[in-house]
Order: C-alpha cells, then structure tokens, then sequence
C-alpha cells in the first residue's frame, strides 16, 4: 500500500551513462514532482507535472529530461551523467495544481545515485 | 518569490531536553507553511502544517508549531526529545502561484 514508490532504491553507474528512475503514487495526485537533494541535504525542486503536463522546469540541465505516461507515474531520464549528478533524488506527489495553496507534498523514499 | 530560513545548521540535545528550532520565512502575502522530518536514509515525512485558523498546529509524535505572522515565523517545538528524534528537520512554504520552497534543513542529534 505504498503511497509513493521510487525504482530503484541505489543506482551506481559510471560517467557517460544514461539511466532512468521511476517514481509511481498510487494516491490518485494531480501533480508529482522532482526534487534532488545534495551531499549538505539541499532540497531543490527540479520538475513539476500536473496531469501529465510539464509545469515547472527549475533550471536543470538539458541532460535531464522527465516524462509521465500517465498522472500516476513520472519518470526521470538522466543522459550523459556526469560526477555532480550524483544525489538523493525523491519524487513526491500533491493533490493539488503546483502553486496551489492548500497543497501537501507526499514523498517517495530516494533514489541513491552514484555516478563514478 | 518565497525564501526559508532555519536558524541552526546542527542542534546537539539530551535526552528529555525541549526542542526549538527557528524558521523564518519571506514573502508578504497568504501562506501554507510545513515542518518535514528526514529520519536517517529515509524519505521525507510531513510532522504538521499550518493552513489556517489557530496558529498553533500540533503534529505527530508530540510535535508543535507556532506561526506568527508579525514575525513570519513557523517555529517547531517539542517539549522533551528521545533519542528517536534525531533527524533532519525542514521547514517548508508553500505561497499561491509559487513552487513549493523548502529551508536548508536543521539536523538533530539527540544523545542518549
């Protein structure tokens, strides 16, 4: 009964690779997101969807590219990864549109990342 | 936009001492503001928030907060911490029309 579910949990891979995360909330959400967390545990917002709908595009390298099949999954997709893409990436979810108020965020326990 | 500030990168308690730690936030108009809890490797976990009316919120595990609007603060106060609570602490705003901002974090570390 996992609310939020991130695949996988550790991802180590070499520079230069190209890797996916999968995130999937099962809490009927309008809206997911994309945050990464540094080494110092900054949160930064990355990407937003709402309804499948790209909504907020934080200033993230091009290399980073999401995309959502449906509202229920928004998937991560990382191309040529480099030493400072290595993090803790969470997804969350919200029932609401982002910027609405009222809006509570629900996250997914991480992805690892270590690009070697 | 909106900016967070928490007072203190690390706190250092005992056990069964009280617990404040200060967040500050920017931005004049209507806000919803969160206390989050990050337990070592562990995902992100909503402790209380504030939306409205009695500006006091209580949450989970003997947690509170306090918003005064004068101050634009949202301090997180426990009365006794266990060592249990150690963690990372962040605090978060969210304003209409703005993304979701969160604060550096504060980390707790409660020694037994």
């Amino acid at each position: 009964d996992t609310a939020v579910s991130q695949t996988p949990k550790y991802l180590v891979t070499q520079m230069g690779n190209d890797k996916s995360i999968k995130c999937e909330q099962n809490l009927g959400h309008d809206t997911m997101y994309w945050y990464k967390q540094d080494s110092k545990k900054f949160l930064k917002i990355m990407f937003s969807y709402n309804n499948k709908e790209l909504i907020i595009n934080e200033t993230v390298p091009n290399r980073f590219s999401p995309k959502s099949p449906d509202k229920a999954h928004l998937n991560l997709h990382i191309n040529s990864l480099e030493l400072g893409d290595s993090a803790v990436y969470f997804c969350a979810s919200s029932p609401l549109a982002s910027g609405g108020l009222g809006e509570t965020q629900y996250f997914g326990p991480g992805t690892r990342l270590l690009v070697l | 936009a909106q900016s967070v500030s928490q007072h203190n990168h690390h706190v250092i308690l005992s056990e069964a001492a009280s617990l404040e730690l200060g967040c500050n936030y920017s931005y004049g108009g209507t806000v919803n503001l969160f206390w989050y809890v990050q337990y070592p490797g562990q995902h992100l976990q909503l402790l209380l928030k504030y939306f409205s009316g009695d500006p006091l919120v209580k949450g989970i595990k003997g947690f509170e907060a306090e918003f005064i609007k004068s101050k634009f603060s949202f301090n997180l106060r426990k009365p006794s911490v266990q060592w249990s609570d150690t963690a990372e602490y962040f605090c978060a705003v969210n304003a209409y029309g703005q993304n979701f901002v969160f604060g550096p974090g504060t980390r707790l570390s409660v020694l037994p």
